[in-house]
């Protein structure tokens, strides 16, 4: 069984949407969690980390839920500019990264 | 503040020849972490390293390929005798080693191309 898995997409969604990933990781004993967005051909770039709490930047909403082992992902008012991979990332002994939901932002 | 470095950023090899891949930490950073990203897959962990030593290479494939991070310079991934399947993105990460499971800076990457 993967550490993480994620929804591949891809999603279309049109400008304005709201869109929404999941990714479930298997070890109980994470402690820390990232969503990390990848363009085509570039490196991934932090979004956000993933707090028990729950953490909002802007129109983005991470969240965690430890009892089902999943984390999510919020995305409000799609901008093109969403478009991309987004990774989540679960921590063990390493960092251990989904491999990616695809966003496509439609005008 | 410079972002973490990587160089060359294309490589092609013939199948046989060596690949040197350079990372130099953001700075202030002293962890360093290498992945392999193959086509339509996710980020493969390869190795973890501090200063002059090597913390984890649980990822590293056993034979032809190394990684170092000395104590000036930048880290270096080494594969030798490269073969086709070995065609991919490598991305260097970095990290402050202030605390555990920190945030991950990464490269702009090496995008290899065995011939």
């Amino acid at each position: 069984r993967k550490e993480v898995e994620q929804d591949p997409g891809p999603f279309n969604v049109p400008e304005g949407a709201t869109v929404a990933f999941n990714c479930t990781y298997s070890n109980s004993a994470s402690q820390s969690f990232f969503w990390y967005r990848q363009d085509c051909r570039k490196e991934p770039k932090l979004l956000m980390s993933v707090y028990s709490s729950g953490n909002e930047d802007g129109r983005f909403t991470a969240q965690l839920n430890r009892a089902s082992q999943y984390i999510s992902l919020l995305i409000r008012d799609s901008k093109l500019s969403d478009s991309a991979t987004y990774l989540c990332v679960s921590t063990g002994n390493q960092f251990y990264f989904g491999t990616g939901t695809s966003l496509t932002v439609i005008p | 503040n410079a972002g973490v470095m990587q160089n060359p950023r294309h490589l092609v090899r013939r199948r046989g020849q060596e690949a040197r891949l350079r990372c130099s930490p953001m700075k202030g950073h002293s962890h360093v972490y290498w992945y392999r990203q193959l086509p339509e897959e996710g980020l493969k962990f390869m190795v973890y390293l501090q200063k002059e030593n090597i913390i984890d290479e649980s990822g590293m494939p056993k034979e032809r390929f190394s990684a170092e991070f000395p104590k000036e310079g930048p880290s270096i991934l080494r594969i030798q005798q490269v073969v086709r399947g070995d065609s991919a993105a490598y991305f260097c990460a970095s990290s402050p080693g202030t605390g555990s499971w920190e945030t991950q800076y990464f490269g702009p990457g090496t995008r290899l191309l065995v011939l």
